[in-house]
């Protein structure tokens, strides 16, 4: 069974870092694309960075760009991103989301339950 | 204002069709396969449909989706209560060069 679990989450003030990681099992996670996908309180998902299997690809949205780092070790089973300068707007859950693909179609086929952070003062 | 555009809302009786519509343009959309993910109240979205039309191991008939040029649509025919929730189309974005959602979809079982 696929279990993502995601933890790292809570209150920073603005200004301020924090580093979510992301624990994986119940397959082979060096194989997979992994993710990170946040919903703000009350809005539409948001898709925050993604990396390829060995790490070499990284994608973030502009909205994160220069401020979040993602990697992973795949030794550990494990994704993290790194976000510094926080703002109060990064405040949301943040999920953990394993890509997956058929023939050369991509999408999110698990998601981990969240970890909140909130950016306040 | 999300890349991929839905209607904010949609709702039917137990047992109508209901169908939800995804607009998005020549670099998402009409270049790309969709997803549909269905979140239901209080939990993580959940994939509901891959590849346009594909419906993973789990995943009532009852839900289908197709693509046209820039548009999709996800389907849900004989509406049950079950199936109040939100939905969300996804795609990537090759100006981007990343994902991009809708902003989702509540369906409201009357």
């Amino acid at each position: 069974e696929v279990q993502l679990v995601e933890s790292g989450g809570g209150l920073v003030q603005p200004g301020g870092s924090l580093r979510l990681s992301c624990s994986a099992s119940g397959f082979a996670f060096s194989r997979y694309a992994m993710h990170w996908v946040r919903q703000a309180p009350g809005k539409g998902v948001e898709y925050v960075s993604g990396i390829n299997s060995n790490g070499g690809k990284t994608y973030y949205a502009d909205s994160v760009k220069g401020r979040f780092t993602i990697s992973r070790d795949n030794s550990k089973n494990t994704l993290y991103v790194q976000m510094s300068s926080l703002r109060a707007e990064d405040t949301a859950v943040y999920y953990c989301v394993k890509g997956s693909w058929r023939d050369s179609d991509f999408y999110f086929d698990y998601w981990g339950q969240g970890t909140l952070v909130t950016v306040s003062s | 204002q999300s890349v991929l555009t839905q209607p904010p809302s949609a709702s039917g009786t137990p047992g109508q069709r209901v169908t939800i519509s995804c607009s998005g343009s020549s670099s998402n959309i009409g270049s790309s396969t969709v997803n549909w993910y269905q979140q239901l109240p209080g939990t993580a979205p959940k994939l509901l449909i891959y590849s346009n039309n594909q419906r993973p191991s789990g995943v009532p008939d009852r839900f289908s989706g197709s693509k046209s040029g820039t548009s999709a649509s996800l389907a849900i025919s004989g509406l049950q209560s079950e199936d109040e929730a939100d939905y969300y189309c996804a795609a990537w974005d090759d100006s981007l060069n990343g994902w991009v959602f809708g902003g989702g979809t509540k369906v409201t079982v009357l």
